[in-house]
């Protein structure tokens, strides 16, 4: 069955400070994978996506993630946190070999940034 | 490029009632998926449909439906309403089949009493 692990309940960081949230998952073929983050009372935003090619991924406000095969980890990082980026991370995967488009998401990560 | 507009934003029910949400995708996205979203399960599938057929369905009962129309837009239902389903139901849209960019809507918020 696929999965999507986040160990980090809430991972707290001071500004200025690289940051890192951690994602490890499970699917029986190769996936593609999401990081979405989510402010209070909103819908979730898209960050970035890994589909193929290059491990290192760039995505919105700063954020990369890397894709590590051996580990089956995709771990979302900034060099440099911000205040504004306390929010729910949330990363998801997606089956490479399903013709749908249906998403398995992890249960979530507390960001709390500190001046 | 309008995003993804789900209505209403809120909405408070009574046990036993009926809801439905709506949801419109990004002009031109086919595909639009439902999501529950609960303090204690997170983000659990509901169901997807693209071209007015539903492609998969989550785990959940027969209570809960959708359907879409030949505009893509598309709607959930949920029938007598149990406090178990109060929640943030989340849509999202997608081009086609391959674009793998999910845009999701604000959600709607559904607290059942």
């Amino acid at each position: 069955a696929q999965s999507v692990a986040q160990p980090e309940d809430q991972v707290n960081v001071a500004e200025g400070n690289p940051l890192t949230v951690k994602c490890t998952y499970s699917v029986s073929g190769n996936p593609y994978l999401f990081w979405y983050v989510q402010y209070p009372n909103r819908g979730l935003q898209f960050l970035l996506k890994y589909i193929t090619g290059d491990n290192l991924v760039k995505g919105s406000y700063g954020f990369e993630a890397e894709f590590n095969k051996s580990q089956t980890s995709f771990h979302l990082k900034k060099p440099s946190a911000l205040v504004s980026d306390s929010a729910l991370y949330f990363c998801a995967v997606r089956d490479r070999s399903s013709n749908t488009g249906k998403l398995i998401f992890g249960q979530g990560t507390t960001l709390q940034v500190k001046p | 490029k309008a995003g993804v507009t789900q209505t209403p934003r809120y909405l408070i029910k009574t046990r036993g009632q009926q809801v439905t949400l709506s949801c419109s995708p990004i002009s031109g996205h086919r595909s639009v998926s439902w999501y529950q979203q609960t303090p204690g399960q997170g983000l659990q599938f509901l169901f997807e449909y693209f071209s007015e057929t539903q492609r998969n369905k989550g785990n959940f009962p027969g209570r809960f439906s959708g359907r879409q129309f030949s505009n893509s837009r598309s709607e959930m239902n949920v029938s007598t309403l149990e406090l178990g389903d109060s929640a943030l139901y989340l849509c999202a849209s997608t081009e086609t089949d391959r674009n793998y960019g999910y845009t999701f809507g604000s959600g709607t918020r559904l607290t059942v009493v």
